[in-house]
């Protein structure tokens, strides 16, 4: 059974950097046709793609996020992680990742999510 | 940004048939990129509930169908019971942004 769980910080500054880890159990993040996405939604708000990384490393970012993104693998062998640099309070938000099955393009697994707050 | 539209709610008596509409443009939906459709229970994170238009991923009710045509999909529910009240997105891949894509979300009630 394929299982993600996000971590990170849940209070951010504004101005400051967001950095969370998507833990990985059931499956390897850099094999198969899968790849790893980040998706965001605000309180009593639609979702909204981040960006994602494929087992190669490449990655694809959401252009209305203008440059603020960053999926890499993490230093832990089934790690990904997100940062998003520059926050304001519009980037307050509840946190998934999730795998995204390659051959269909849909999220197949997804964390439980994990809420960010961003304040001073 | 959403640059799929669904209506914000749907409602529909136990045991009645709702469907929800996705409305997408070229660069999405009529661009032969399949819909996917995911369903939020309150307070929980989506779950995938159709994948390529039309197929459900072992587990899902048969109550839960999809369909897409041009520019648009649908989902339906057939035999609507309470447990379906939740928010349902549809999500495609856009080529104009390089990257997916969700709906506005739509409210199921069940009255």
């Amino acid at each position: 059974q394929v299982q993600l769980h996000e971590s990170g910080p849940g209070l951010v500054k504004p101005s400051q950097t967001l950095s969370l880890t998507c833990t990985v159990s059931g499956a390897s993040i850099s094999s198969g046709n899968f790849q790893w996405s980040w998706i965001r939604q605000p309180a009593g708000k639609g979702l909204e793609w981040i960006g994602l990384i494929y087992t190669s490393g490449s990655t694809s970012y959401n252009p209305s996020l203008n440059g603020r993104v960053t999926i890499s693998i993490g230093t832990s062998k089934n790690q990904f992680s997100l940062k998003l640099t520059s926050v304001t309070a519009a980037d307050t938000a509840v946190y998934y990742c999730t795998r995204v099955n390659g051959f269909r393009r849909d999220s197949d697994y997804w964390g439980r999510g994990t809420l960010v707050t961003v304040s001073s | 940004q959403s640059v799929l539209t669904q209506p914000p709610s749907v409602s529909g008596a136990p045991g009645q048939r709702v469907t929800i509409s996705c409305t997408g443009s070229s660069s999405n939906i009529g661009a032969r990129y399949d819909v996917q459709w995911y369903q939020q229970l309150p307070g929980t994170a989506p779950k995938l509930l159709i994948y390529g238009n039309s197929n459900r991923p072992s587990g899902v009710p048969d109550r839960f169908s999809g369909s897409k045509s041009g520019t648009s999909a649908s989902l339906a529910i057939t035999g609507l019971q309470a447990e379906d009240e939740a928010d349902y997105y549809c999500q495609s891949y856009d080529s104009s942004l390089s990257g997916y894509v969700f709906g506005t979300g739509t409210t199921v009630t069940v009255l």
